[in-house]
Formats: structure tokens, C-alpha cells, sequence
């Protein structure tokens, strides 16, 4: 079955600042790539997502890569804030199937 | 639109009891999910429904773990006997006939 590595497990970074998260992915069947993100208690939102017919994404602040090749995508997060402080899961899925997640990155966005 | 709902928010039982959960999905919902986190990880897959065919419940331990969607739209998630290890936040979700899932707010289970 598909195995997703997330990575970091946690990251830090200064108000405005960028923030960077990568996963990889096992199965090369896999074609949709969604990001959550988490808030303490609350429910996962999916914040953005990519399908393999395509390489970058783009909504305001966010953004996400996929190298179809490498079997990795990112999610870019650019002039971070304070809101933007919480978990952050990929998955990925071959297509109507199953999603599979990676463990998460806790985002801390400092004032 | 209203989104994915679930009930109850919370709940605290003894090992041994049943326990149950309930998730009305998005309407127009097709699709539907029961996804188990556990603290500190990912959501899970337990079963995922289309309409009201279970076509993936791989990862359902159905010794003890059942559920159902009656008429192709809520679902039920039942537990019984529940043990210590079942402690963790049950989510649901749903989707229309394609990739996209949303969540509803889960149930956190802490058995006791």
C-alpha cells in the first residue's frame, strides 16, 4: 500500500517568514496530493490540493509542488502569521481510493 | 452549507461497553469516511463508503468495530466491547464522486 514521510515534524519560524513542508510518497499510481491544515481541537481543513497533472499550485499565500519523478510535494507557506500556527498533514491517494496521511508538522508561526 | 456533522463530541465509557457515533455528511455527499486519530498522528482510515456500499473496510477490525449508512447518507460507527487501546478521536468525512474530503469536528472516545 502507499507509505506517505512527512517531514519536519515540527517547525518554527518568525511572523513572515516562509515556511516549507515536504512529503514523500511511496506508490507512483498516486495522482491527488491534498494538504490539511489542524487547529487544537478542531477538525482537519483542506487548505489545498494538487493532482499529477500538474506541478505547482498556488492560492494567496500558499502554494504546493509535486515532483511527479521524485515521488515528493511540498506546501509553501509564504509571509507566515500567527494564524497559520497549527498541524499540517499531506496525503496522498490513486484516485478515488483511499487517502493516506503522513504523521503531521506542527507549524509555530512567533510573533 | 452546512457541514459534516457528529455526534456526540465527546464521550467517556469503561472498557467492555459499546459505544456508538453518528455523522451526517455533506448533502450531495456520495462519498463517506470513518477515519480513528490518535493523538499526535494522522487520521486513519476504518471504512469508507459509496453511498451505501462499504467498498473499503481493509482496516476495519471487525471483531469489534462495525458500521453502517442506511439509505446512502448518515452513517453509524459502533464500537463493542470497547477497549483502552479504542481511545482516540473518530472523524468523519465526506465527498462528492471525486478526491476532495471534508471533515466533520470527530468524536473524542476516551475509554476508561
Amino acid at each position: 500500500g502507499e507509505n506517505v514521510e512527512q517531514h519536519p515534524s515540527t517547525l518554527s519560524v518568525q511572523e513572515g517568514d516562509s515556511a516549507v513542508i515536504k512529503c514523500t510518497y511511496s506508490d507512483s499510481a498516486s495522482n491527488y496530493f491534498p494538504w490539511y491544515k489542524q487547529e487544537l481541537g478542531k477538525r482537519p481543513q483542506l487548505i489545498i490540493d494538487i493532482r499529477s497533472n500538474v506541478g505547482e499550485k498556488k492560492d494567496q499565500r500558499i502554494a504546493v509542488t509535486l515532483n511527479k519523478t521524485a515521488k515528493h510535494f511540498s506546501l509553501h507557506i509564504t509571509e507566515t502569521q500567527p494564524e497559520d500556527s497549527a498541524v499540517y498533514f499531506c496525503a496522498a491517494s490513486r484516485g478515488y481510493s483511499t487517502l493516506t496521511f503522513g504523521k503531521g508538522t506542527m507549524l509555530l508561526v512567533s510573533p | 452549507e452546512a457541514g459534516v456533522v457528529q455526534s456526540p463530541r465527546y464521550k467517556i465509557i469503561e472498557k467492555k461497553q459499546p459505544v456508538a457515533f453518528w455523522c451526517n455528511p455533506i448533502s450531495g455527499h456520495n462519498t463517506l469516511y470513518w477515519y480513528r486519530q490518535n493523538l499526535g498522528q494522522g487520521p486513519e482510515l476504518l471504512i469508507r463508503y459509496e453511498n451505501e456500499e462499504a467498498v473499503d473496510d481493509s482496516q476495519l477490525p471487525k471483531d469489534r468495530f462495525s458500521a453502517e449508512r442506511l439509505k446512502g447518507v448518515d452513517s453509524t460507527l459502533k464500537i463493542q466491547p470497547a477497549e483502552l487501546g479504542d481511545s482516540a478521536v473518530y472523524l468523519c468525512a465526506s465527498g462528492p464522486r471525486g478526491y476532495e474530503q471534508y471533515f466533520g469536528p470527530g468524536t473524542r472516545l476516551t475509554v476508561t
